[in-house]
């Protein structure tokens, strides 16, 4: 397997509401990523896992909150978000946390209403 | 500042040409890596090639070449014989240590869209 896979594909949310997106991958990884894309934007690095543990946080708000409960899993819950977060959101993963290039899944398009 | 430049918001190649994708970088850091990605209209992010600080020859993969000038901090990026199938964005990428030192982070570029003409 040497994929990253993310589910759901599409999200549509309420500002009350809580939902929670999911990355999974099975190639080994210990170094796994929240990214966030605007239109027409580049990524923007969210949140570093390595080796199971966050080791970044780029000043996100806690409306946004990640957790990692195995090797394989990375997920990213979502509470109270805003219009502006409406984005595609990207997890990748790598072999090792400080080299090797990243491999991406497919995103999440989310839309809060 | 931004550490990664593309300066070429859009390019357009007619098929079967070659194209180079421009990228420039700002570190102070002796040891960095240099990916790129392509990025199709479906969303995923593609690796496409690395390149190391120290390594001496220019990374190629199949179509794509790296051409890196380290004096320059340039890194553009190369394809050759161009297909329908790579109009698409192409991100630019630098991997660096953070403040501490002891993680890294990649920062993207503005991208590049590249079109493809029959």
């Amino acid at each position: 397997d040497t994929e990253v896979t993310q589910t759901p594909k599409h999200l549509v949310m309420g500002m009350t509401n809580k939902k929670s997106l999911k990355c999974e991958q099975h190639m080994g990884h210990r170094a796994m990523y929240w990214y966030k894309q605007k239109a027409k934007k580049p990524p923007e690095l969210m949140f570093v896992y390595s080796y199971e543990k966050l080791s970044i946080n780029e000043s996100v708000p806690s409306r946004f909150s990640p957790e990692c409960p195995n090797s394989s899993l990375l997920n990213l819950h979502l509470h109270a978000l805003q219009p502006e977060d409406s984005a595609l959101y990207l997890c990748a993963s790598s072999p090792h946390p400080n080299r090797d290039e990243q491999f991406f899944g497919p995103g999440t398009r989310l839309t809060v209403l | 500042a931004q550490k990664i430049t593309q300066t070429q918001p859009g390019m357009f190649v007619q098929e079967k040409e070659a194209v180079t994708l421009d990228c420039t970088y700002d570190t102070s850091d002796p040891s960095y890596g240099l990916f790129w990605y392509k990025q199709p209209s479906s969303g995923e992010m593609i690796f496409l090639i690395y390149q190391g600080s120290y390594d001496q020859q220019n990374a190629t993969e199949g179509r794509y070449s790296l051409n890196f000038q380290k004096a320059r901090k340039s890194a553009n990026l190369v394809i050759s014989a161009s297909q329908l199938g790579d109009s698409a964005m192409y991100f630019c990428a630098m991997r660096e240590a953070n403040s501490g030192g002891s993680n890294y982070k990649l920062t993207f570029g503005k991208g590049t869209l590249l079109t493809v003409n029959p």
